[in-house]
């Protein structure tokens, strides 16, 4: 049972356009949502994230959308550069509970 | 460095071997965690660490998976008898606060095994 869902499992953006990751979930006991940044052979780095009472976090070239109504979540970059090309994961954490859910994540690719 | 340290980094076991995976987390933190990432799928949760306490193991998927951290620092995860299903990049994370959101948890680089 799949309780974060990336649909897209790759996108493709030209430098200097508009990347929008999509994530969606269905556990509503979730209020705190995270999108991870994972280069190979790396571990998962932390992006953004935004808690259930926003519906808007934006930090410079990123910002994320929350719909709770729709129980879905997006990650916007713009302006989208090389740098960006990674897999991004989007995760949920429900309080008072320590672990992080995963989806299966998109891999992004900046097209020079 | 100062980040969250796994070894080894790369593992090829054969069926039925144990193994064994360490994770030295950033001083001072006080939370670890472990995951499993098979290839294409997002970490699964596997087990919680405050300190030297195991408060939650629900995610360990057999009895062969064992995890411990015995002076609140280091942690290992063991694997008995592993099996092909056991392939995949395992990630140990550590946070210095407890109830911490999932921006203050620090990812290491995961060790990859492969059972041959």
């Amino acid at each position: 049972d799949q309780q974060v869902k990336q649909n897209s499992p790759s996108l493709s953006v030209q430098e200097g356009r508009i990347s929008i990751l999509n994530c969606d979930y269905t556990n509503s006991m979730f209020d705190y949502f995270l999108w991870y940044k994972k280069y190979p052979a790396e571990g998962p780095t932390f992006l953004i994230s935004i808690s259930s009472i926003k519906d808007k976090n934006e930090d410079g070239r990123f910002t994320v959308f929350l719909n709770k109504s729709a129980k879905h979540l997006s990650l916007h970059i713009v302006p989208s550069q090389p740098g960006d090309s990674a897999v991004y994961f989007c995760a949920a954490l429900s309080a008072g509970n320590e672990k992080l859910t995963f989806g299966t994540g998109t891999r992004l690719t900046i097209i020079p | 460095g100062a980040g969250v340290s796994q070894s080894p980094r790369y593992k090829v076991a054969k069926r039925g071997q144990d193994v064994a995976l360490r994770c030295d987390p950033i001083s001072g933190h006080v939370s670890l965690f472990w995951y499993q990432q098979a290839l294409g799928q997002g970490p699964e949760f596997l087990t919680y660490f405050q300190n030297e306490a195991q408060l939650d193991k629900s995610g360990l998927p057999s009895d062969r998976f064992f995890a411990e951290r015995p002076e609140g620092s280091v942690s290992t995860l063991k694997i008995q008898r592993t099996q092909q299903e056991d392939s995949a990049v395992y990630l140990c994370a550590s946070s210095l606060s407890i109830g911490g959101l999932g921006n203050t948890i620090y990812f290491g680089e995961g060790s990859w095994l492969t059972v041959v």
